[in-house]
Formats: C-alpha cells, sequence, structure tokens
C-alpha cells in the first residue's frame, strides 16, 4: 500500500526567499510523484509531476522537485518565493499497480511573508 | 477548454436535509472522484467511480451517496445521516488505469449546515 507524508504542516519564509517542502512516500512498487497547490477556496492544480527519466522535474510558477529513490523523498523547492506562493502544497503518489488512484499527503501550508 | 465544474460553490444546510452537490466534466475521463477537506487533515476520499453505473466506497463514505449514470455527471449527495457535513467538498476525474496522468480537479463546493 501507498502512503504519503508532508514532514511539515506549516512553513513561514519571507518573501524572496528559497523554501523547501518535504515529502517522503512509501510504496513497494515503481511509483508516479505529483505536487498540487491550492489557493484558498479552489480547487487543486498541478504544479508539476515525476514520471520516469531525470530526478529533477521542473514545474510551473518557478517550482522544482527532486526525486531520491533511495531516500524515498520528492521534496518541492522554489529559489526565491513571492507573496502569491502563500497556499496550501499537497504531495500525492500512484503506481500502476492503484490503477489511476492518488494518495494524498495531508498538505504543507506555504505562508510568505514581507 | 475542457474541464470540471462543481456547482454550488457555496451551500446552505439545516440540519436533518439532504443536499445533492454537482460535478460535471467534458474531458471524457473514465473515473471521477469525491474528497471531503477539513482544515489540517488533507484530502479524504469519499466515493470513487471507474466507470459508469459503478462506483466503490473511499474512506469515509458513510452519510453519503453517489450515482454514475453519465459519464459526464458524478452527483454526491450528503445525506441527513451524515453528522458533521460542514466542509469543503472536492471533485476530480482522470483516465482509469493510466496512473501518470494524475487528477484535474473542480473549484469546489464548501457545505455549510445552518
Amino acid at each position: 500500500a501507498q502512503s504519503v507524508t508532508q514532514l511539515d504542516s506549516q512553513v513561514p519564509v519571507f518573501e524572496e526567499a528559497p523554501v523547501e517542502l518535504r515529502c517522503n512516500y512509501s510504496s513497494s512498487v515503481s511509483v508516479y510523484l505529483f505536487w498540487y497547490v491550492q489557493y484558498p477556496n479552489q480547487g487543486l492544480q498541478l504544479l508539476l509531476k515525476y514520471l520516469s527519466g531525470s530526478t529533477l522535474v521542473k514545474g510551473i510558477n518557478g517550482f522544482e522537485a527532486e526525486f531520491n529513490k533511495s531516500q524515498t523523498s520528492f521534496h518541492l523547492r522554489k529559489p526565491s518565493v513571492h507573496i502569491s506562493d502563500t497556499a496550501e502544497y499537497f504531495c500525492a503518489v500512484s503506481d500502476r499497480a492503484s490503477g489511476s488512484r492518488l494518495t494524498f499527503g495531508e498538505g504543507t501550508q506555504l505562508t510568505v511573508n514581507p | 477548454d475542457g474541464g470540471i465544474t462543481q456547482s454550488p460553490k457555496y451551500l446552505f444546510r439545516k440540519e436533518g436535509q439532504n443536499v445533492t452537490l454537482s460535478c460535471e466534466q467534458n474531458l471524457n475521463h473514465d473515473a471521477m472522484y469525491w474528497y471531503r477537506q477539513d482544515p489540517g487533515q488533507g484530502l479524504r476520499l469519499i466515493y470513487y467511480s471507474q466507470i459508469v453505473n459503478d462506483f466503490q466506497k473511499g474512506d469515509i463514505a458513510e452519510g453519503y451517496s453517489v450515482s454514475r449514470e453519465k459519464k459526464e455527471s458524478f452527483p454526491l449527495t450528503v445525506t441527513s445521516a451524515q453528522k458533521n457535513p460542514t466542509a469543503f467538498y472536492l471533485c476530480a476525474s482522470s483516465e482509469w488505469g493510466l496512473a501518470n496522468y494524475g487528477y484535474t480537479f473542480g473549484s469546489g463546493t464548501r457545505l455549510t449546515v445552518v
């Protein structure tokens, strides 16, 4: 069975600082990994995904994530955040055995302060 | 443009009443999902459907019911048996069996019991 752990429930940072949102997963087979962003009172929007190949994945809004198989991690990073990045971020995992069902982490609230 | 439409955006219900949340997609996706979101608890799966006229319970199905009479539509009924229905409800869709595609989400319905 799959599971996802987002290690920080809240991450406060100052504008223009770098940020890392941490995600660890467990799965016994090859996985697909996703990061979604949710702005207040809206649905989730796909930021980026890892399917195979290069372990560094670039997404929208300047975010990137690195797949680390040995550490079973898929941390999300941005070198310089903006106020508009304030949102909740969800990590998710799926694999071929699960069909297309995603397992979500509990989310990380990123708050960017001026 | 293809997407998922949830309606209404806000819904108020008196205790003891059933209410139905609408979810329509024009992406030609086979699978559809309903999630409940409460602060600090991430996304919890209520029901999902892989094909028309078939659906399965998720992790918190008690007090909810669904139908899937058309591929495009997956309405969720919150019954009076649901003891704490106030929450944000998200509908999503995907291609079933293609785990690398991820989900497309609607913009959500916020249900409040008054």
